[in-house]
């Protein structure tokens, strides 16, 4: 069964500690990205990577770093220097084989900083 | 940068049928996506419009006008699972990348 997974669900961490977010896809896509969701916000670009051992910024990249090793795996490091770090996260793939290139969504974490 | 607006929230009834409009300023469009997002879940992908004109899937259409940077989700025979927020996102020719709208909170009430 493919898909997109993210652990833990919620996530609870105290103010000045970095906490990694994991994504992992079974679905064989190039891309993946990593958004932030805030109540009346919608989604916001972290992070994206389009190949194995790349990743560029994205909207909001201050405070969070990334690594893409393997192709199934994009995990996401929320700093001490992000300073909001409470939100829902949200990993996403696609692929170039699809013809709109549309994205695929996990099911996201919960990050709440005190 | 890019610009997308779509109302907040909307309300309608069972069995209704319900527009929600998108309009986007942006240069190089290629594809507009509408998504449906229940409370605390992920986004599900609903539609896809790069040319002008409607696409209908089933209970959902969407319509796509370039000239004039705007886009509708039309809810068609309103069930009451439909109450989640619809999310607006354009792409831009080039990148892979998406920008999203804030996203429409729909209410379908008894």
């Amino acid at each position: 069964d493919g898909g997109i997974t993210q652990s833990p669900k919620y996530l609870f961490r105290k103010e000045g500690q970095n906490v990694t977010l994991s994504c992992e896809q079974n679905l064989n896509h190039d891309a993946m990205y990593w958004y932030r969701q805030d109540p009346g916000q919608g989604l916001r670009l972290i992070y994206y990577s389009q190949i194995v051992n790349d990743f560029q910024k994205g909207d909001i990249a201050e405070g969070y770093s990334v690594s893409r090793e393997k192709k199934e795996s994009f995990p996401l490091t929320v700093t001490s220097a992000q300073k909001n770090p409470t939100a829902f996260y949200l990993c996403a793939s696609s692929s170039r084989q699809s013809t709109i290139y549309e994205q695929y969504f996990g099911p996201g974490t919960r990050l709440t900083v005190t | 940068g890019q610009n997308i607006d779509q109302p907040t929230e909307m309300t309608a009834t069972e069995g209704a049928i319900v527009q929600i409009n998108c309009t986007y300023q942006t240069s190089g469009f290629n594809g507009l996506f509408w998504y449906q997002q229940h409370a605390g879940e992920a986004p599900t992908f609903l539609s896809y419009n790069v040319l002008d004109g409607l696409e209908e899937k089933g209970r959902f259409s969407s319509f796509l006008s370039r000239s004039k940077g705007y886009s509708y989700l039309l809810l068609k025979e309103l069930q009451m699972k439909d109450s989640a927020s619809y999310l607006c996102a354009v792409r831009v020719a080039g990148y892979s990348t998406l920008t999203f709208g804030k996203g429409t909170m729909l209410l379908v009430s008894p």
